[in-house]
């Protein structure tokens, strides 16, 4: 089972701020992604990457930016908070290929809230 | 346009009954499909995957089903728990290695003592 840890857990900010959502694994797996899923709905991708240096756009990837510098770290970052950003985020991640099937393990989130 | 689509939206049954989510899906290439059960404010956590030779697939009171001809699939609960109460959630991966996730909107199951 891969050791994903997302902070914070929980975030209430305001409008116009500046923030980052950190995600860390320790399993050495290459490929990480970021959902965003409001209560009760599906999840949508925003950003993810196969490796250090690669970063790809979701489908929901405006007004957000990530990076991959490290392959233990893959943040995710509003550079100005709005209401609407109001949601869970969730990262994870699949392992690779030689190491088995590409199931993706999930981190446990952070509930975002923007006033 | 690749989907996945599940039904009941929701699901309200009494402990001890069984219970049958299902999902269809329109995703083309398929590589295989995963049932996922999130609990609230969790993260989501695999239960089965199945490929395209593979038409079932348990894990403990988790049965799957797939038929790849239909493009439909089944999760099958027996004997409800109370910790069945989540969302489960369909996702159809297509052919290349960890892309082309596309996730269903999930059940809501609902397990009442």
């Amino acid at each position: 089972e891969a050791d994903i840890y997302q902070t914070p857990r929980y975030l209430v900010i305001g409008t116009g701020k500046k923030i980052t959502l950190e995600c860390s694994q320790t399993m050495g797996h290459d490929k990480m992604y970021w959902y965003q899923q409001d209560p009760g709905m599906e999840l949508h991708l925003i950003h993810y990457s196969y490796g250090v240096n690669s970063t790809e756009k979701g489908d929901l990837s405006s007004e957000s930016t990530v990076s991959r510098i490290r392959t233990e770290h893959f943040p995710l970052t509003l550079e100005s908070a709005r209401p609407s950003h109001t949601s869970q985020y969730l990262c994870a991640t699949v392992p690779p290929r030689e190491r088995g099937t590409d199931t993706q393990y999930f981190g446990p989130g952070t509930r975002l809230t923007v006033l | 346009k690749n989907q996945v689509e599940q039904s009941p939206q929701s699901l309200i049954i009494l402990e001890g009954k069984n219970c049958t989510l299902q999902c269809n899906y329109t995703v083309s290439p398929f590589s295989n499909l995963r049932w996922y059960k999130q609990d609230t404010g969790r993260g989501p956590v695999s239960l089965t995957i199945m490929t395209f030779s593979e038409n079932t697939k348990s894990n403990g009171r988790y049965t799957a089903t797939l038929d790849a001809d239909t493009k439909q699939s089944s999760l099958h609960i027996t004997a409800s728990q109370l910790s069945d109460s989540a969302s489960y959630i369909c996702v159809v991966s297509g052919s290349y290695y960890g892309q082309n996730f596309v996730f269903g909107p999930g059940t809501r199951l609902s397990v009442l003592p």
